[in-house]
């Protein structure tokens, strides 16, 4: 079995600040994690994949995100929130695959104040 | 990279009437895609998982004969809303596994949705 549980469902940061969304995962084996991005009425768009290869990953549009497997974290983070960063972010996860059975959290949706 | 397209993105019907929605992977092929269902504030729930060639399967709790799924070629599934009911409205997204390599190998790409109202 697997889950993903995203901490806040709302985020707001100030443009420029740091911009850190939470996501912890369960799996019953070494999982592939997931971050993607959705604009109002569209699809989800992939900022960044972890699949067992370096623990911090580097994503598009500046963001990165942690591995952590003591903690089964995999927050997201960007150092400056930029105004076009308000979105709604999904985390997920997938132990069988890259893409099979994905499972995604509720999302966090980001404010960014200017 | 890989492209999906989705269409329509909006759409809306009457009660009873039946809605097909398109999706097409554009520059590779996909012998699987996925279907999902967003309702609002929510996540995405997967529906149903479109195979090329065979029977299309379903989540549990998904009615096959309320959604039906044809994946017609490698390129293209259809969902097809069948009676609509208002309960149905909803946002619908698809998406194929890119098999090939590089950044963008086994990772899901998504179509833009289509936003369906029953009225």
């Amino acid at each position: 079995a697997q889950s993903v549980t995203q901490l806040g469902s709302h985020v707001s940061v100030s443009e420029g600040a740091l911009v850190l969304l939470r996501c912890n995962y369960s799996s019953s084996v070494p999982p592939y994690l997931f971050w993607y991005v959705q604009y109002p009425n569209q699809g989800l768009q992939l900022l960044l994949k972890y699949t067992s290869a370096a623990t911090l990953v580097k994503g598009i549009n500046g963001f990165e995100a942690e591995f952590k497997k003591s903690e089964t974290s995999f927050h997201l983070t960007k150092p400056s929130a930029h105004m076009s960063d308000a979105a709604e972010y999904f985390c997920a996860v997938s132990s069988s695959g890259g893409y099979q059975k994905v499972t995604f959290g509720t999302g966090t949706k980001l404010q960014v104040i200017p | 990279g890989a492209v999906v397209s989705q269409h329509p993105s909006r759409v809306i019907c009457k009660s009873g009437t039946s809605v097909k929605i398109e999706c097409r992977s554009l520059d590779f092929q996909a012998t699987t895609m996925f279907w999902y269902r967003q309702f609002p504030k929510q996540s995405l729930m997967l529906m149903a998982t479109s195979n090329e060639g065979s029977k299309a399967t379903y989540e549990q709790g998904v009615e096959k004969d309320k959604f039906l799924i044809n994946h017609a070629s490698l390129t293209l599934s259809t969902l097809t809303v069948t009676s609509a009911h208002p309960e149905d409205s909803s946002f619908y997204i698809c998406s194929a596994p890119n098999d090939g390599t590089g950044p963008g190998a086994n990772v899901l790409t998504f179509g833009a949705g289509s936003r369906l109202t029953v009225l």
